[in-house]
């Protein structure tokens, strides 16, 4: 069974740094992209990111290259999302969702998805 | 960027209703569109991929057509699971981007 399993609820204080992780299980984790998606609170989905773990091709949407960093760690078969300083803005869900055996460079559709990790940032 | 535009914002039907759901996209997509389905408390669920393909163990009452700049989205005779909010999504360009969604509740 493919599952993502991703880490606890944050709570941080502005300007606090934060990784946040989703490991992947039931399927080979080097072979399909994974991606984030941010969810402000009552709002819709918004696509961060992606990175191939098995080369570490990481790919970021305009709208949040700088803002945040992924990685991956394939010998844990684990992928990361991590903020340097972090805003009241970042306040949200966060997920993690398996790119479909058809990516095409990194643009894919989500068939699995983790639970989701609440990041709360507020002073 | 490919802006993503669905309609209505809000649907609000009883069940056993036939549910019509509508992404427009401001570029041609081909037939790179996929709908999601979120409900309360959880994490997005792939419903159709490729515009019209069914995702695995997703119920034959939900149907995706179109091509191009079009689709649509049926909920042949709702159920009571499927109040929730409905996503679309495409990956014809880089980025992917979402739709706004669609939120089907109880009339």
């Amino acid at each position: 069974e493919v599952q993502l399993v991703q880490s606890g609820a944050e709570v941080k204080k502005p300007g606090e740094s934060l990784k946040i992780s989703c490991k992947g299980s039931g399927y080979s984790f080097t072979s399909y992209w994974i991606g984030w998606v941010r969810q402000m609170p009552g709002k819709g989905l918004e696509w961060m990111g992606i990175i191939y773990p098995g080369d570490s091709d990481t790919r970021y949407s305009p709208s949040f290259q700088g803002q945040v960093t992924i990685s991956a760690d394939k010998s844990i078969s684990t992928a990361y999302l991590q903020w340097s300083s972090l805003k009241a803005s970042d306040t949200a869900m966060y997920y993690c969702a398996r790119g479909t055996r058809y990516c095409t460079n990194g643009v894919c559709f989500f068939d699995y998805w983790g639970q989701g990790t609440l990041v709360t940032v507020s002073s | 960027e490919i802006v993503l535009t669905q309609s209505p914002a809000t649907l609000s039907l009883s069940p056993g209703e036939r549910a019509t759901l509508s992404c427009r996209a401001s570029q041609s997509v081909s037939s790179y569109l996929a709908w999601y389905q979120q409900k309360p408390g959880q994490a997005p669920r792939l419903l159709i991929y490729d515009a019209s393909n069914r995702a695995t163990g997703i119920p034959a009452r939900f149907s995706g057509s179109g091509s191009g700049t079009d689709f649509t989205l049926t909920i042949s005779s709702l159920e009571p699971e499927d109040f929730a909010v409905y996503y679309c999504q495409q990956r014809s360009n880089w980025p992917v981007t979402f739709g706004p969604g669609t939120k089907v509740d109880i009339k």
